[in-house]
């Protein structure tokens, strides 16, 4: 069984511009939720989805975006990026029901310059 | 200007000596529980987990203790071997969902 894909692995981008993370979830997997891993603040949530709708939210700014397809697969979007987004972003795959084990992917290192 | 990181409680054993490494976790309405293990340039690998109504779990050379009261959770790495070095998280689970909330996460050494 296929863990959890995430694309691409690493990622330049400068700052203003904006970027796409893509997440293929385990299959039958139905919720992908998303964290910024940082040395400064650790692993923190972004966003989950579930059946293509948000259904938790962490404490970022609205540049950040995400959103789900009905394959289960996810994007995330930043927007007009900073240098402070230059993080490992990673992807975590559920079942479905809350409380479900979670599993991540290799993640996308992002450097903004 | 000089970014300042987390500082990691690091712990260091000798190869087959137990370790255990302790989280304090913060809501008292997180009643799911995983440890991961990550090493350099990988994402966090599934350990162990527990859920509220249980107070210890173990698997293969692993345990977990969970005690409400105090809002603690250990993990117990039986026979330590230089592969276990790694940073290890604890993260907790605040239904409704799936989203985690990690702890700063322990540097663990081997010495072999």
């Amino acid at each position: 069984k296929a863990g959890v894909t995430q694309t691409p692995r690493y990622l330049i981008k400068t700052r203003g511009q904006q970027v796409t993370l893509s997440c293929s979830p385990i299959s039958g997997h139905r919720s992908v939720s998303w964290y910024q891993q940082t040395p400064g603040q650790g692993l923190q949530f972004l966003f989950e989805y579930f059946s293509e709708t948000q259904r938790n939210k962490g404490n970022f700014p609205g540049r950040f975006s995400g959103r789900q397809f009905s394959n289960s697969r996810s994007e995330m979007n930043v927007s007009t990026l900073e240098l402070g987004d230059s993080a490992l972003y990673l992807c975590a795959s559920s079942l479905g029901q809350g409380g479900a084990e979670a599993f991540f992917g290799q993640g996308t290192r992002l450097t903004v310059v | 200007g000089e970014s300042v990181g987390l500082h990691l409680p690091t712990l260091s054993v000798q190869e087959g000596d137990n370790s255990i490494i302790n989280c304090a976790y913060s809501n008292s309405a997180s009643d799911y529980f995983i440890w991961y293990k990550q090493e350099s340039g990988k994402g966090p690998q599934f350990i162990i987990d527990i859920r509220s109504n249980m107070d210890k779990r173990q698997g293969q050379r692993v345990t977990v203790l969970l005690n409400k009261t105090v809002k603690h959770l250990s993990l117990q790495i039986a026979a330590t071997q230089p592969g276990d070095s790694a940073v290890y998280f604890c993260a907790e689970n605040i239904p409704p969902g799936n989203q985690f909330y990690f702890g700063t996460g322990t540097s663990l050494t081997v010495i072999p």
